[in-house]
């Protein structure tokens, strides 16, 4: 089975502070995605990778960075946390030639 | 550019009634496509998908989809449902573009009743 692990389940942190959030997958997938999900919006893209050090920007990158150094393993980056990036945040992985993508279990973050 | 609706935010039913959540996506190319399942404080896991051949795809779990090109719809439907059905479900479209990336749909909140 297919594993996708994020590190933590909630996170709590305050306004300013640089928040890392980490995910690893098993699976040798080459495309891996953050997503942050709000209540009536659905799934947002953020950023995604296709490759090691490859990335590119989804649908609201704004306020976001990511690192690609391993294969495994893709980090979302809040370089300064602000109140409005209080959400769930959800990573997931696919093979490059496919559509169907895993989920981790997801982080909520509380910025306060 | 393509794009998902799922038309409906909110579905409740009683336990054992039929359900459809209805999904319409617009693209200008073929498409895949994909229903999506989260139950509670957990991730999205996929129910089922449709890449080509046969229009119906059936999950393990009872759900049913149909492919309407014509009608550019994809269905979601259970003729009986449980209440451990209870979850929110979202529909997702990809062409084949930036690596198969996905268009998700903003969510149907089904609620089973006793």
């Amino acid at each position: 089975d297919v594993k996708v692990t994020q590190s933590s389940r909630y996170l709590v942190k305050r306004t300013g502070e640089k928040v890392f959030l980490e995910c690893v997958q098993d699976m040798d997938h080459e495309n891996m995605f953050w997503y942050r999900q709000d209540p009536g919006l659905g799934l947002r893209l953020i950023y995604f990778s296709y490759d090691v050090k490859m990335k590119e920007k989804g649908d609201i990158p704004e306020g976001y960075s990511v690192s690609r150094e391993k294969k495994e393993r893709f980090s979302l980056i809040l370089e300064s946390a602000s109140t409005n990036q209080t959400s769930m945040y959800l990573c997931a992985s696919s093979f490059i030639a496919t559509g169907t993508q895993y989920f981790g279990p997801g982080t909520r973050l509380t910025v306060l | 550019a393509q794009s998902v609706t799922q038309l409906d935010s909110q579905v409740p039913v009683f336990e054992e009634a039929p359900v459809e959540l209805r999904c319409n996506y617009s693209s200008s190319v073929s498409v895949y496509l994909f229903w999506y399942v989260q139950y509670p404080n957990q991730g999205l896991q996929l129910l089922l998908k449709y890449l080509s051949g046969s229009t119906l795809v059936e999950s393990i779990n009872g759900f049913e989809a149909e492919f309407n090109k014509s009608q550019t719809s994809f269905h979601l439907r259970k003729p009986s449902v449980h209440i451990s059905d209870t979850a929110e479900y979202f529909c997702a479209v990809t062409d084949g573009g930036s690596n198969y990336k996905l268009t998700f749909g903003k969510g149907t909140l089904l609620t089973v009743n006793p």
